[in-house]
């Protein structure tokens, strides 16, 4: 069974730029999930997705953060403009239904110059 | 909201030792997962546990729910087991929302 694939890997952009990560969860997983890796800490949820409805978004900052999970499968996360705190790893995670055993990618790796 | 903490925040052993590392959570939870992340960053499913005990070959975990702690036991620890270990949980309160802990950083020594 092929697990959570993200990309890319690796992004380095400058303040003020766009940029977009892209996850493809497990097949037939409903619940989707993006968190943020700040280095030293835990991850923090971003945005939970139920098919292709929001769950919970309370932790994305709005402002400059965007997800959508069209189709209810692959989902992008979106930050524009870029800050230099936003530099962090981004995951992804997937999980049959709601509270169940989550399943992660290997994360996208960002640095905001 | 819910609190997670974990203990001891850095641990290192001599490759053999066992260790037995704590999750305390502030309030009830519906599930709790224990997960290991590699020193390349790769977050990896130990154990879904929200409650009694389970194993796998070298590595065995206990929730305590009515406690409100769980406990992660490494025997005969190997030099792959560095890396930070979390655990997350999902309160009682309506949502599913996974809250993780602050992590127990491990090293092990060859």
């Amino acid at each position: 069974e092929a697990g959570v694939a993200q990309s890319p890997r690796y992004k380095i952009i400058e303040k003020r730029q766009s940029v977009a990560f892209w996850c493809n969860p497990i097949s037939g997983h409903a619940t989707l999930y993006w968190y943020q890796q700040i280095l030293g800490q835990g991850p923090k949820l971003l945005i939970q997705f139920q098919n292709n409805g929001v769950v919970d978004d309370s932790q994305l900052p709005k402002d400059r953060f965007s997800a959508e999970r069209l189709k209810g499968v692959d989902s992008t996360l979106k930050i524009q403009p870029a800050k230099l705190e936003d530099s962090a790893v981004y995951l992804c995670a997937s999980s049959p239904r709601q509270g169940t055993t989550q399943y992660f990618g290997p994360g996208t790796r960002l640095l905001v110059l | 909201g819910i609190q997670v903490e974990q203990s001891p925040p850095d641990l290192i052993l001599q490759e053999g030792a066992n260790s037995t590392l704590r999750c305390n959570f502030s309030d009830s939870v519906n599930n709790l997962q224990w997960f290991h992340q590699n020193p390349w960053g790769q977050l990896i499913n130990l154990f879904y546990i929200p409650s009694g005990t389970k194993q796998n070959g070298r590595l065995s975990a206990t929730t305590v729910a009515t406690e409100r702690y769980s406990l992660l036991y490494i025997s005969s620890s190997q030099t792959t087991d560095s890396g930070v270990y979390f655990c997350a949980i999902i309160g009682t309160s309506g949502t599913y929302k996974y809250i993780f802990g602050t992590g127990t950083r491990l090293k092990v020594l060859a």
